[in-house]
């Protein structure tokens, strides 16, 4: 089965940055495009980027854009998230998913789910 | 804009039916949208993608019990046979060009 496992989680200050990675296995990682979406703990789900098979298509939602970048290496198997400037409304389990589409920068919903990483942004 | 609208809490008891509700905004009724289900402490799990004919295509081990269905702009998920390990968040997606929206869950106590 797909599996996706998030690392890089931490305490940092705010104003400070922090990298994420998944590392992606048993499935065809350069076929499809991936997530990062983040929960506040207690609270619902927040999609915070997207990126296509290729990096060819990325995408942020507004409370993150320019502040955080998504990248992968289809070598490596493995999706990024660079977050700088970080605050503490940041603070959340970040979770990777994988989408269903293989098909350029067009989205088709997630069909599998890392278990998540915790970044606390606090001083 | 596009917007998913959940209720915030469901309930019902063992062992009956439950169905529970996603609306996509005005103009959105053509939009497919993904079920997921959340148990305390877990990761989300993806269930079902669901179209706007009612089509749906369930992820991997997802039992029979859980069906979706489509009219208009509202989005179904149905379980039936309740079970105690059915207790968790659901919470519908959805997406567009560049973007992808989660509604804001429904919390389903099991009686």
């Amino acid at each position: 089965e797909v599996q996706l496992v998030e690392s890089g989680g931490g305490l940092v200050q705010p104003g400070g940055s922090l990298r994420l990675s998944c590392a992606a296995s048993r499935f065809r990682f350069d076929d499809y495009g991936m997530h990062w979406v983040r929960q506040v703990p207690g609270k619902g789900l927040e999609w915070v980027s997207g990126i296509s098979w290729n990096s060819g298509s990325v995408a942020y939602a507004d409370s993150v854009k320019g502040r955080f970048t998504i990248s992968r290496d289809n070598a490596e198997k493995s999706l990024y998230l660079q977050m700088n400037s970080l605050r503490a409304e940041d603070t959340a389990f970040y979770y990777c998913a994988k989408d269903r589409s293989n098909s350029g920068g067009n989205y088709d919903g997630v069909d599998y789910w890392g278990q998540g990483t915790l970044v606390t942004v606090s001083s | 804009q596009l917007v998913l609208t959940q209720s915030p809490s469901a309930s019902a008891s063992l062992g009956a039916s439950v169905k529970l509700t996603c609306t996509l905004s005005s103009g959105h009724s053509s939009y497919a949208i993904a079920w997921h289900q959340q148990r305390p402490e877990e990761g989300p799990r993806y269930l079902m993608k669901l179209d706007s004919d009612g089509n749906h295509d369930k992820g991997d081990g997802i039992p029979d019990r859980f069906s979706g269905s489509s009219s208009g702009t509202e989005r179904y998920l149905t379980i039936s046979s309740l079970q105690s390990d059915d207790e968790a968040d659901y919470y519908c997606q959805t997406w567009g060009p560049g973007i992808v929206i989660f509604g804001g869950g429904t919390k389903l106590t099991v009686l």
